[in-house]
């Protein structure tokens, strides 16, 4: 059984860092690219970044690139997400997303989402 | 980036009946590949997204078969032929035919 489990979440000032984990099992982590999507408190879906089996293809949504880098740990069955430079329109639940093949590019689909971390960005 | 549209943004519907929801991008979403990138999830409430339809059309493993999608190029329908009290929740159509993925803003479905 495919189980994605998000860590990391939790209260943080503007303009502090923060870095969530997904632990992913049931599943060869290293065959599949990974994604982040959040859900801002009663909005929608916004995707917000992927990488590529072997993290050699990485996409951002422009609302984080250069504040959030997205990383993987095939040893460790791992997702990450550091995000530095918080702002309080970054608040949301955070999902970790399998994508259905190795590179997150056209063709992309989530098959798999885990139940979110929360992440509120509050002074 | 490509605009997803989703109507209506909210339907109440009687146990039995049917519902339709539209989606339409800003861009075709016919990939040079052949394929179109159109997807369908529902969020039930309290839970995270799950996979309806792929493709535009092809139902993920374990969608009932009264869920069906149609639509090409830019336009695209989401149908329940007859509603059931599970299906409440949002439905989101997504694009990946290119970066960044996006979403429609979601059509609220819930039981008359």
């Amino acid at each position: 059984e495919v189980q994605l489990v998000e860590s990391g979440g939790g209260l943080v000032q503007p303009g502090r860092s923060l870095r969530l984990s997904c632990a992913a099992s049931g599943f060869t982590f290293d065959d599949y690219a990974m994604h982040w999507v959040r859900q801002a408190p009663g909005k929608g879906l916004e995707w917000v970044s992927g990488i590529s089996w072997n993290s050699g293809s990485i996409g951002y949504a422009d609302s984080v690139k250069g504040r959030f880098t997205i990383s993987r740990d095939n040893a460790k069955n791992s997702l990450y997400l550091q995000m530095n430079s918080l702002r309080a329109e970054d608040t949301a639940l955070y999902y970790c997303a399998k994508d259905h093949e190795g590179i997150a590019a056209a063709g992309t689909l989530f098959d798999y989402w885990g139940q979110g971390t929360l992440v509120t960005v509050s002074s | 980036d490509i605009v997803m549209t989703q109507t209506p943004l909210s339907l109440s519907v009687t146990p039995g009946q049917p519902a339709s929801i539209s989606c339409k991008s800003s861009q075709s979403l016919l990939h040079s590949d052949g394929k179109t990138y159109l997807y369908w999830y529902l969020q039930k409430p309290g839970q995270p997204p799950q996979l309806l339809i792929y493709e535009v059309s092809n139902r993920f493993s374990g969608v009932p078969d009264r869920f069906s999608g149609s639509g090409s190029g830019t336009d695209f329908t989401l149908k329940i032929s007859r509603v059931e009290a599970e299906d409440v929740g949002v439905y989101y159509c997504m694009q990946s035919i290119q970066l960044p993925l996006t979403f429609g803003p979601g059509t609220k479905v819930d039981i008359k």
